[in-house]
């Protein structure tokens, strides 16, 4: 079936500007995650839901990064005005989490240029 | 705090030869320990995992060793090919409560030589 889909896969925002990044998870999964990638750098945790509960917001940088999930289905990420430091991959995974499976599948990502 | 740490940062080996990643972590309360892939312009890919109760776990070519005591756990990629030439990235979860968040290493670029 589908993967992880993601869009846009590119995105170019000047600083100040505000973006939504899409995540669409694989059917049925229940958790969704977002992580950040920094070039050269493994990618670091943001958020995490289970359906369309925020169960985990450590990892977000500031308060001017939100996610939501609303149906528990598709997912997005928004940036209100972006600086040069979000400049990274953000990838989305999502998981069935049910019956001991655990895996995680990442979708390709999108990359933030701020400039 | 870099809870996973990873080494070494790059790694060259010629086809056929063994490819040897580390990690070390830190949280004992971490009990998944999956290795990822990465292509370039490609979200990472799940090669193999394994929980703590085993030392060792095979999938093909590909084996994690896992040593508690020590908190380290590595992979070895046998009979290296070309096309394994990717990031490999290892990573650590706890299952329970955690909601499964991975915490990741810092990533080895592995460079497959003919």
């Amino acid at each position: 079936g589908a993967g992880v889909s993601q869009s846009p896969r590119y995105k170019v925002a000047k600083r100040g500007q505000d973006v939504a990044l899409r995540c669409d998870p694989i059917s049925g999964h229940v958790s969704l995650f977002w992580y950040q990638q920094a070039l050269g750098q493994g990618p670091e945790f943001l958020t995490y839901f289970q359906n369309e509960a925020q169960l985990d917001k450590s990892g977000l940088p500031s308060d001017r990064f939100f996610a939501e999930r609303p149906e528990g289905s598709v997912s997005t990420l928004k940036i209100q005005r972006t600086q040069q430091e979000d400049s990274a991959v953000y990838l989305c995974a999502s998981s069935p989490y049910r019956d001991r499976r655990y895996e995680q599948f990442f979708g390709p990502g999108t990359r933030l240029t701020v400039l | 705090q870099q809870q996973v740490k990873q080494s070494p940062q790059s790694l060259i080996v010629q086809k056929g030869g063994i490819s040897i990643i580390n990690c070390a972590y830190e949280n004992t309360a971490f009990d998944y320990f999956p290795w990822y892939q990465q292509f370039p312009g490609k979200g990472p890919a799940l090669l193999i995992a394994i929980r703590p109760d085993v030392s060792e776990k095979k999938e093909g070519r590909f084996t994690i060793s896992f040593n508690k005591s020590a908190k380290q756990f590595s992979l070895h990629i046998m009979d290296s090919q070309p096309g394994d030439s990717a990031t490999y990235f290892c990573a650590a979860s706890r299952r329970a409560g955690g909601g499964n968040k991975l915490t990741f290493g810092t990533g080895t670029q592995l460079k497959v030589e003919l």
